[in-house]
């Protein structure tokens, strides 16, 4: 089955720096890949996806990139700012049938003031 | 839209009891709902996916004899966690997909903690 691994699992930065969280999969049939932000004891919120036909997506100050070949995929914040402190996870899905998502670990991100 | 919901929010029940988690889709109607466990300080571990009006799919290592799913219509999914113990602790999520709606995107609801004493 899928694997997805993501690093680092915790991230601490500055105020106005730009964070990256880098996930592996495993399973290269899987085509659609979400983000997530889920803030203590709140449920998890999308804040970007792509799908496999896609390199690059970007919405504001996240983007997503996707490298089909390496089976890699990375979230980009830029200007980070305090509120963006929270617990981002990436996961893998098939775009068919039940679409089961795959969570990573999660990564701790924290931006000082 | 996609408002998922959860109730109840948090629970404290007693060893050995069963505690019910209801997850319902108030504006969409649900095709599949998935069942989600999270420990503290740990990503979300499926647990089941269930779809209206058949019997749940539980993923390896999940006792579909402990954790019961009941998927009675397109708008209501049901976790029992039966003869609780405090390893079963933990913060439960449910989430949807929608029947007609654009994308392939998962609904969460805000999660129900259950404390087990």
């Amino acid at each position: 089955g899928e694997n997805v691994e993501q690093h680092p699992s915790t991230l601490s930065v500055q105020e106005g720096d730009s964070a990256v969280i880098k996930c592996t999969y495993s399973d290269s049939a899987s085509n659609y890949f979400p983000w997530y932000k889920q803030e203590l004891g709140k449920r998890p919120q999308l804040i970007i996806d792509i799908r496999s036909n896609v390199g690059e997506k970007k919405d504001q100050r996240i983007a997503v990139t996707l490298n089909k070949t390496a089976k890699h995929f990375s979230l980009h914040i830029t200007e980070t700012q305090p509120e963006d402190s929270a617990v981002y996870f990436c996961a893998a899905s098939i775009d068919t049938g039940f679409q089961k998502l795959v969570f990573g670990t999660g990564t701790r991100l924290l931006v000082s003031p | 839209g996609a408002v998922v919901s959860q109730h109840p929010s948090w629970v404290i029940c007693k060893s050995g009891t069963s505690v019910k988690i209801e997850c319902r889709s108030l504006d969409f109607q649900a095709t599949t709902m998935f069942w989600y466990r999270q420990f503290p300080k740990q990503s979300l571990m499926l647990m089941a996916t269930s779809n209206e009006g058949s019997k749940a799919t539980y993923e390896q290592g999940v006792e579909k004899d402990k954790f019961l799913i009941n998927h009675a219509s397109l708008t209501l999914s049901t976790l029992t966690v039966t003869s609780a113990h405090p390893e079963d602790s933990s913060f439960y999520i449910c989430s949807a997909i929608g029947a007609g709606l654009a994308g392939v995107e998962q609904y969460f609801g805000p999660g129900t903690r259950l404390t087990v004493t």
